[in-house]
């Protein structure tokens, strides 16, 4: 089966600017969660979707936004974008969201540089 | 807030040696899984344990939990090469949310 798509997988944008990015999960699956990796902080989580409604919420500022779609699809936003913004952008999808936790289905991430 | 330690940070080894890696913290997690990430990919899951003391096996890598349920390790026998990659461990948190290790980057020699 199809595995997590993201697009797109590369963007250059300036600091002021605002981006999004989309995130397909694998067919069936309703938990898409979001990560931002970059080489000083590693993986950090920015927030979990199940069934349209935001279920965690990492420690990132407003600037960064997310939403689910009916179709399990999600979006993340980041607005007036930073030059600490620039990093790898992965989306993960699930099919259980009870614990212990399933599988995380990861994306290939979109690269995202600010400058 | 529940942090994961892993060490080490860097890893360079010859192909044919043994490695352990280790994924600490001082909080408890409900279960604990182990990802390798290559280049230009996603991680992808290696195990999940969920058990305080529980060993797993796959293949040349065993994994272990420990008894607290507050650390792992990875352990791989004669490394080679597709070895290579990053070694992510990640926590679930008592509010369901999955958090990340900074990883231990491991490059195995030919």
């Amino acid at each position: 089966k199809a595995g997590v798509t993201q697009t797109p997988r590369y963007l250059i944008k300036t600091r002021g600017q605002q981006v999004t990015l989309s995130c397909s999960p694998i067919s069936g699956h309703r938990s898409v969660s979001w990560y931002q990796q970059t080489p000083g902080q590693g993986l950090q989580f920015l927030f979990e979707y199940f069934s349209e409604t935001q279920r965690n919420k990492g420690n990132f500022p407003g600037r960064f936004s997310g939403r689910q779609f009916s179709n399990s699809r999600s979006e993340m936003n980041v607005s007036t974008l930073e030059l600490g913004d620039s990093a790898l952008y992965l989306c993960a999808s699930s099919y259980w969201t009870k614990q212990p936790s399933g599988e995380l289905f990861f994306g290939e991430g979109s690269r995202l540089t600010v400058l | 807030t529940q942090l994961l330690e892993q060490s080490p940070q860097f890893l360079s080894i010859q192909e044919g040696e043994n490695l352990t890696v280790y994924c600490n913290s001082s909080s408890v997690f409900s279960s604990l899984q182990w990802y390798r990430q290559e280049p230009g990919e996603g991680p992808v899951l290696l195990v999940t344990v969920v058990t305080g003391g529980e060993v797993k096996k796959l293949k040349r890598l065993t994994f272990q939990f420990g008894d607290a349920r507050k650390d792992s390790s990875l352990h791989i026998t004669a490394a080679q090469p597709g070895d290579t990659g990053l070694y992510l461990c990640a926590g679930e948190t008592s509010y369901d949310k999955v958090i990340f290790g900074p990883g231990t980057s491991l490059s195995v020699i030919p």
